[in-house]
């Protein structure tokens, strides 16, 4: 089946440093690639999403590109706060008999930001 | 908005005791999953349900039963429960397959 693999952890970054997370993934044909962020104490939320290839998901400054070539979904952002402390997980779909999907995750990074 | 309402939150169980954790959601989903999540293993699958009235497995699905005993609700068994079973349990709905999902806010079970 379908899969990823993103960056191993932790990540801890001074507030307005570059941000770079990377995770790839291995498919037969062409998933949709998600981005999922967990604050502490909560349940994973959708932080962006991308359809096709080279597609770019955006949203709170966070910015992924769908690279078929690549096969990566790597996750941007230009300068970090420390409101973005969490664990963010790359997740893609991933065909089921019937004609159905279902959602796989990778391990998840988590990101510290420091003042 | 309720959106995915999982109960318990937390949950402590002797080895052996059953317990079943309880999954509703509110907007229609068509799948629904089971995932749990231990330290340094992500997110893993345990059991999902592409529709009502189908069931299948996920990476580890040892030890536990499910039932989609409706569109709406999605239950997780453990029938004896283990050590090896502590872990914070989170469920999910999503419309399909390869749509955006939305989580439970997690049940933290102990196993002791």
């Amino acid at each position: 089946g379908n899969s990823v693999t993103q960056m191993e952890g932790p990540v801890t970054l001074s507030e307005e440093a570059f941000l770079t997370i990377n995770c790839t993934y291995t498919a037969t044909g062409y998933p949709s690639l998600f981005w999922y962020v967990q604050y502490p104490g909560e349940g994973l939320q959708l932080l962006l999403k991308a359809t096709k290839a080279d597609d770019k998901g955006s949203n709170k400054g966070f910015e992924a590109t769908y690279r078929k070539e690549t096969t990566s979904f790597h996750l941007e952002k230009g300068s970090v706060q420390v409101s973005d402390s969490a664990v963010y997980f790359c997740a893609l779909s991933d065909p089921v008999e019937g004609g159905s999907e279902k959602l796989v995750f990778g391990k998840g990074t988590k990101l510290t930001v420091n003042p | 908005n309720a959106g995915v309402t999982q109960t318990p939150k937390f949950q402590v169980l002797k080895t052996g005791q059953s317990m079943t954790l309880q999954c509703a959601q509110d907007m229609n989903h068509n799948s629904m999953y089971w995932y749990r999540q231990d330290p340094g293993m992500g997110l893993r699958l345990i059991y999902y349900s592409a529709s009502e009235g189908t069931t299948d497995k996920g990476e580890v699905p040892n030890g536990y039963n499910v039932s989609r005993l409706n569109k709406r609700e999605f239950s997780l068994r453990l029938e004896s429960a283990a050590p090896s079973q502590t872990s914070v349990y989170f469920c999910a709905s999503s419309l399909t397959g390869n749509t955006e999902a939305f989580f439970g806010q997690g049940t933290r079970l102990t196993v002791v």
